[in-house]
């Protein structure tokens, strides 16, 4: 199976901008996380999506958004981005019918803000 | 869901040495998971380990776990330099996000 593929690899935006992130899951995996790592504060949880419901959320302003399409991929979005929101974005994705818990990582995003 | 404090911050050894981090958690939990991560890339799943469990191997890899404590250890055995890299623990209960402490920071030099 093809692993956890997110798009773009790299990215560079400007203060004020918008920006769209994408995450397609193993094939068959109906769960996608999205974390939210930087050096200061390390790894931080920012919303688990399962069947295009979001199930679980962290503590992100709410210019962080998500989704989950019909056919499991998932998209985030930022919106008035700030200097802060420089950081790799990973997403995750899990089969929890299987009732195996390890998560999928991708190999992130990594998102700059001028 | 809850988070897990992994100590210490960093660790250095040399290769061939066994290097030891440890994960506390505050609250009763389903299983508990270590995950990987090399430098910059996503993390990598290790192990998950069972409330029900005390003990698991996998390869150079022993996991332990004491409920009564709310800790855990993930000791690897006669380290590589490629085992250079950041080591998050995940408590999870059922139904909850994983959420992963700052980790612990292994730098195996030859």
């Amino acid at each position: 199976k093809a692993g956890v593929t997110q798009t773009p690899r790299y990215l560079i935006k400007t203060r004020g901008q918008q920006v769209t992130l994408s995450c397609s899951p193993i094939s068959g995996h109906r769960s996608v996380s999205w974390y939210q790592q930087t050096p200061g504060q390390g790894l931080q949880f920012l919303f688990e999506y399962f069947s295009e419901t979001q199930r679980n959320k962290g503590n992100f302003p709410g210019r962080f958004s998500g989704r989950q399409f019909s056919n499991s991929r998932s998209e985030m979005n930022v919106s008035t981005l700030e200097l802060g929101d420089s950081a790799l974005y990973l997403c995750a994705s899990l089969d929890p019918g299987q009732g195996r818990n390890e998560q999928f990582f991708g190999p992130g995003t990594r998102l700059t803000v001028l | 869901s809850q988070q897990g404090e992994e100590d210490p911050q960093a660790l250095s050894i040399q290769e061939g040495e066994n290097a030891t981090m440890n994960c506390s958690y505050k609250t009763s939990i389903n299983n508990l998971q270590w995950y990987r991560q090399n430098s910059g890339r996503g993390l990598v799943h290790l192990i998950l380990i069972r409330s029900n469990e005390r003990e698991k191997h996998s390869g150079r890899l022993r996991v332990t776990l004491d409920t009564s404590k709310k800790s855990s250890s993930l000791l690897i055995t006669a380290s590589r330099a490629a085992d250079t890299a950041s080591y998050f623990c995940a408590p999870n209960q059922a139904g909850t996000a994983l959420i992963f402490g700052k980790g612990t920071t292994l730098s195996v030099s030859s």
